[in-house]
């Protein structure tokens, strides 16, 4: 496609169910990044594809979230027993080097709001 | 530890008024430096992409400059449109393995009519 795609652009969800985010990135590109962005902050890395290797999964907040690009393409978020606090702003990225140092193309993000 | 500060928070200018908006930061090991356009509801957009050797960087009416010595940052933008009402990101990229990107929480620009 012809930039970063996410799905869905808004959730809402209730305090302990668990929540999937898409994101389909540039086609061709190899590295991948998920962001969270809190409201009134600037992004913070949470994991970083290589095709289908997860090489960096540091930023995760907790082991309820878990990433998975199985087939070196589209990349899936998902958070279990989701809390008031995974409210926020997830980007995605996508890179067509291996190491990302060129620009990321960002995806718009899906805004998730836990009740 | 790792971190990126902006200033000011917020900014309000007339169209057609120059600004400056400034970023300190503090990351090891310094790849690069960028700065990204963040329009309400969309996702950052990169302006420009600086290394350590590099200390100026121009892309249309906005200018980077970087003093890596100093550890700062800034990004100009001339004759300022209604369209540049945004967040400005400045964003310096660490060399881990990879480039993990360290943001700052942006300036808010408002260019009023």
């Amino acid at each position: 496609g012809a930039g970063v795609s996410q799905s869905p652009r808004y959730k809402v969800a209730k305090r302990g169910q668990d929540v999937a985010l898409r994101c389909d990135p540039i086609s061709g590109h190899v590295s991948l990044f998920w962001y969270q962005q809190a409201l009134g902050q600037g992004p913070e890395f949470l994991t970083y594809f290589q095709n289908e290797a997860q090489l960096d999964k540091s930023g995760l907040p907790s082991d309820r979230f878990f990433a998975e690009r199985p087939e070196g393409s589209v990349s899936t978020l998902k958070i279990q027993r989701t809390q008031q606090e995974d409210s926020a702003v997830y980007l995605c990225a996508s890179s067509f080097d291996y190491q990302g140092s060129q620009p990321q193309h960002f995806g718009d993000g899906t805004r998730l709001s836990i009740l | 530890k790792n971190q990126v500060e902006q200033s000011p928070q917020s900014l309000i200018i007339l169209e057609g008024k120059n600004c400056t908006l400034q970023c300190n930061y503090t990351v090891s090991p310094f790849s690069n430096l960028r700065w990204y356009k963040q329009d309400t509801g969309r996702g950052p957009v990169s302006l420009t992409i600086m290394t350590f050797s590099e200390n100026t960087k121009s892309n249309g009416r906005y200018t980077a400059t970087l003093d890596a010595d100093t550890k700062q940052s800034s990004l100009h933008i001339t004759a300022s449109q209604l369209s540049d009402s945004a967040s400005y990101i400045c964003v310096v990229s660490a060399n881990t393995g990879f480039q993990k990107l360290v943001f700052g929480t942006g300036t808010r620009l408002l260019v009023s009519p």
